[in-house]
């Protein structure tokens, strides 16, 4: 059984272009999170949502959109793409939100864009 | 801000070795620290954690000690395997709230036979 999953696991796209990658958590978690890794593998927080609200956006640009229809689910929408948006973007979720809590990572969707 | 500081990779060992890859930390508050590996091609995996000062993290023969004094939680094995070839990554989880692990850099690790 997976815990978190993502689809899809690799997106390649023209610029331009709208698309979205699927997040999944089948943990009963209350919290999600969106980190981007770059071509370095640096690792970075995008978009943390608590309960479907959102708390955390780290200034991504707005062509960014995060959406969670529900707590199980939290989802990136990416309008416009840009050549700079190519990387690995990994989902994740955690328990309660809370400093103590493990975040279990989805195996990442590597997006490129040419 | 908070931040995370790790070895630079990459570090090449050979089979049996004795391993550690070095991180300090600097954050206002108590974090927590975790390890976390991802193998090629693969997310990240927990490796091991700790949440207060002294707490020491072990998991598959890995050992880490949350030391507040000199704000380190450097990864130690004592013998590594071909198997642990991966890029291992240092992170912190402030107690301030919003709850966002701020990474390290990564070290990559390449273990040979």
């Amino acid at each position: 059984d997976t815990a978190v999953s993502q689809t899809p696991k690799y997106l390649v796209t023209q610029m331009g272009n709208d698309k979205s990658i699927k997040c999944e958590q089948n943990l009963g978690h209350d919290t999600m999170y969106w980190y981007k890794q770059d071509s370095k593998k640096f690792l970075k927080i995008m978009f943390s949502y608590n309960n479907k609200e959102l708390i955390i956006n780290e200034t991504v640009p707005n062509r960014f959109s995060p959406k969670s229809p529900d707590k199980a689910h939290l989802n990136l929408h990416i309008n416009s793409l840009e050549l700079g948006d190519s990387a690995v973007y990994f989902c994740a979720s955690s328990q309660a939100g809370v400093s103590t809590d493990t975040q279990y990572f989805g195996p990442g969707t590597r997006l490129t864009v040419l | 801000g908070d931040s995370v500081t790790q070895m630079e990779g990459p570090v090449t060992l050979s089979e049996e070795a004795f391993l550690t890859i070095n991180c300090t930390y600097t954050a206002t508050g108590y974090p927590s620290l975790f390890w976390y590996v991802q193998y090629p091609g693969e997310g990240l995996q927990l490796l091991l954690k700790a949440t207060k000062a002294d707490d020491k993290g072990s998991n598959k023969g890995f050992e880490a000690t949350y030391r507040k004094e000199t704000t380190s939680f450097h990864l130690e094995k004592g013998s590594v395997q071909v198997s642990d070839s991966a890029v291992y990554f240092c992170a912190l989880q402030h107690s301030g709230g919003y709850n966002k692990l701020i990474f390290g850099a990564g070290t990559r690790l390449a273990v040979h036979p």
